[in-house]
């Protein structure tokens, strides 16, 4: 089980748009709709963001949003806002009822 | 609404083994499963492994078999994480996860230190 793998960082203005990237393979994120993002601030639990690729939890603002295409998912912030700079995981279902996390990526906003 | 309280800070040497427990509140204790998930400092999100608390079942990482022993006890709503021949490379926050859609509810996180 290989962590999946994500940009270490992503940078946006207040208003823009960023998207996060994780790639895995068709063992993990290809194989199966079970990708769930993470947003961790620092010295805090994560929370849950975004699950079985694109839905979001109650609470969950929609400028976050999810989506998949072959072995990689992707996490787009929309309208970004100074209280989205954290670190952000994504965790996909690896079969076997195993999980694996991405390797973490971490949004500054300018 | 869901709730896990997690056990305390632990200080532990080389070799020897921490049990990490986690009170659930909030809901029935026995319908969802518990996942395990570690954090050593700077790092990633590393998952250990999952428990079904109405059965008992367990899955764990690869990285963990043989070495990781996740439990329950159903009366007290409480599951455990023991983990077993601690090195200095477990030292890390420890969570327990209440899994409903995804990872939905986190413990508040159990600092475990392997230090001689």
């Amino acid at each position: 089980q290989s962590a999946l793998t994500q940009p270490r960082s992503v940078s946006g203005s207040p208003g823009q748009s960023v998207t996060i990237s994780c790639t895995g393979t068709s063992s993990d994120v290809g194989g199966y709709n079970y990708v769930s993002w993470y947003q961790q601030h620092p010295g805090k639990a994560p929370k849950l963001m975004i699950y079985d690729v694109n839905k979001r939890p109650s609470g969950v603002p929609d400028r976050f949003s999810g989506s998949k295409s072959g072995n990689t998912a992707s996490l787009t912030i929309s309208g970004l806002q100074a209280e989205d700079e954290a670190d952000y995981y994504c965790c996909s279902y690896a079969g076997s009822y195993l999980y694996v996390f991405g390797t973490g990526t971490k949004v500054t906003v300018l | 609404q869901v709730q896990l309280v997690q056990s305390g800070a632990e200080v532990k040497k080389p070799g020897a083994s921490v049990k990490v427990s986690c009170k659930a509140s909030g809901y029935t204790f026995t319908s969802y499963d518990i996942n395990w998930v570690r954090q050593a400092s700077g790092q990633g999100l590393e998952w250990m492994g999952w428990m079904n608390p109405n059965s008992g079942n367990t899955g764990y990482a690869q990285k963990f078999q043989g070495r990781v022993t996740m439990t329950r006890n159903t009366s007290i709503s409480t599951a455990y994480m023991e983990l077993s021949r601690l090195r200095s490379e477990d030292t890390a926050v420890y969570y327990c996860v209440y899994y409903y859609y995804a990872m939905d509810v986190w413990g508040q996180g159990t600092t475990v230190t392997v230090s001689s």
